[in-house]
C-alpha cells in the first residue's frame, strides 16, 4: 500500500526557509503514471496548492508563491521535497505531500490531474 | 486564473438526507473537477475524478455530474461517517494551477 510521509522542522522564525521532505513507500516515484505535490492548510481555513513536480523534474507551480518556493526530486531516495523561503506567520499551516495522478487532457499532453494519496500532514509554525 | 467557488459554505442536514453540493468555475474546465472529502485532523480523501467518476472504494452514495463551469457532488442518503468537510479541485491542464474550492463543511442538524 502505498504510503507518503512527510518530515521536518515544525517551528521556524520569520524570513527563514521552510524545508520539508515527503518520503514515498509502497511505490515508485519514478513512475511515469504520477506527478508529485505539496498542498498547505492553514488553520481553520481551506486548502492551497503549492506545486507539483514529475519525476524527470518539471515542476509547476503556484504563482502566488513561485518566486519562494523550490521543489525537488530524488529518485534515489524515492523522496521529494519542498522548500519555501522568506516565512512569514501567514505560512502557518498543515503542509501535505500527495500522489497527484497524471491523464491524458485534450491535446494529449500528460498533465497532472487529482491527488490521489496523501500524506498525514506536519503542522509548521511561524513565530519568533 | 481560475476560481472555484463552493455553495453552501456550511450545510445542516440529517440522517438519510439527500444533499447536493455545487462548486462554480470562472471558466470552462471542460470536466476536469475532482472532489475531496476532509475529516477534522485528517488528510482529504479523493472520492469523484472527472467530474462524475467514482473512486475505488468510495460507497456508491457518493456521485458527481457537470461539466464546462458548473458542477455538483451528491449524497444520495446521509451516513453518519458523512458529516465532513467537502472540496472540489479543477485541473485544467490549461490553467496550470490546481485550485481548490473554499469547502464545505457538512453539519449534522
Amino acid at each position: 500500500q502505498l504510503q507518503l510521509q512527510e518530515s521536518g522542522p515544525g517551528l521556524l522564525k520569520p524570513s527563514e526557509t521552510l524545508s520539508l521532505t515527503c518520503s514515498v513507500s509502497g511505490g515508485s516515484i519514478s513512475s511515469s503514471n504520477y506527478y508529485w505535490g505539496w498542498i498547505r492548510q492553514p488553520p481553520g481555513k481551506g486548502l492551497e496548492w503549492i506545486g507539483t513536480i514529475y519525476y524527470s523534474g518539471s515542476s509547476y507551480y503556484n504563482p502566488s508563491l513561485k518566486s519562494r518556493v523550490i521543489i525537488s526530486v530524488e529518485t534515489s531516495k524515492n523522496q521529494f521535497s519542498l522548500k519555501l523561503s522568506s516565512v512569514t506567520a501567514a505560512d502557518t499551516a498543515v503542509y501535505y505531500c500527495a500522489r497527484h495522478r497524471g491523464y491524458y487532457d485534450s491535446s494529449g499532453y500528460y498533465s497532472p490531474g487529482n491527488f490521489d494519496f496523501w500524506g498525514q500532514g506536519t503542522l509548521v509554525t511561524v513565530s519568533s | 486564473d481560475i476560481q472555484m467557488t463552493q455553495s453552501p459554505s456550511t450545510l445542516s442536514a440529517s440522517l438519510g438526507d439527500r444533499v447536493t453540493i455545487t462548486c462554480r468555475a470562472s471558466q470552462s474546465i471542460s470536466s476536469w473537477l475532482a472532489w475531496y472529502q476532509q475529516k477534522p485532523g485528517k488528510a482529504p480523501e479523493l472520492l469523484i475524478y472527472k467530474a462524475s467518476s467514482l473512486e475505488s472504494g468510495v460507497p456508491s452514495r457518493f456521485s458527481g455530474s457537470g461539466s464546462g463551469t458548473e458542477f455538483t457532488l451528491t449524497i444520495s442518503s446521509l451516513q453518519p461517517d458523512d458529516f465532513a468537510t467537502y472540496y472540489c479541485q479543477q485541473y485544467n491542464s490549461y490553467s496550470s494551477m490546481y485550485t481548490f474550492g473554499q469547502g464545505t463543511k457538512l453539519e449534522i442538524k
